[in-house]
């Protein structure tokens, strides 16, 4: 199980605002910038979101991160169906000797 | 157009070793510029970072799969490779190759291939 948790779903209408929580700890969310995955149905994932709050090339600005201490959060405006799928938040953990830790995920649902 | 593909047996048996090969193109394993990595999603689950390497032999695995797992690179295909042994039903996931953005295995994962499937069963 990951050390990282994430709220297990969120759902919203279209056009609405849905935020996905991402929980940490001082080793990994504390310490390390914070990346954001979007894995629609049946594909590889895809970097959204990396170092805390940058959105990667072609991200619609609809998507926004941000991080306080050891938690981190995505936001999803004007939610469109097309955005129905798992988001992971993800990051360094410098405890031990070093891992890339996945959260646990969050099923987004278009309703 | 940096590209990364995954190939190898879909099915291994139990106690066996299961090995992938990730194929890329557009970028060089052996340049200074990246980390690159291996990521695998159990069905219906989240994913699990397995490990990560750079082209000087640095590398990083997952505490708790260092004891079965090696991720070796073949520069001269621009290939790497993943290794885990004593494999059971558990291991039994979607792999994914990915490369990092930067020289750092805590970079994020900017590219990734499309998965292979691999199915732990006698």
């Amino acid at each position: 199980q990951s050390v990282v948790t994430q709220s297990p779903s969120v759902s919203g209408a279209p056009g609405e605002k849905v935020t996905i929580s991402c929980s940490g700890q001082i080793s990994n969310i504390g310490d390390n910038y914070v990346d954001w995955y979007q894995q629609l149905p049946g594909t590889a994932p895809k970097l959204l979101i990396y170092s805390d709050t940058q959105r990667s090339s072609g991200v619609p600005d609809r998507f926004s991160a941000s991080k306080s201490d050891t938690s981190a959060s995505l936001a999803i405006s004007g939610l469109r169906s097309e955005d129905e799928g798992d988001y992971y938040c993800a990051t360094w953990d410098h405890s031990l000797s070093g891992l890339y830790v996945f959260g646990t995920g969050t099923k987004v649902t278009v309703l | 157009q940096q590209q990364l593909q995954e190939s190898g047996p879909r099915l291994v048996k139990p106690s066996e070793t299961l090995s992938l090969t990730c194929s890329v193109s557009g970028a060089s394993i052996s340049g200074q510029e990246y980390f690159w990595g291996w990521i695998r999603q159990p069905p219906g689950k989240g994913f699990e970072w397995m490990g990560s390497f750079y082209y000087d032999g640095t590398t990083y695995y997952k505490p708790s799969l260092q004891s079965r797992v090696s991720i070796s690179a073949e520069a001269a295909k621009n290939q790497f490779s993943l290794r885990l042994t004593s494999v059971t039903a558990a291991d039994t996931a979607v792999y994914y190759c990915a490369k990092h953005a930067g020289a750092a295995a805590g970079h994020p994962l900017d590219l990734w291939g499309q998965g292979v499937l691999v199915t732990v069963s006698s």
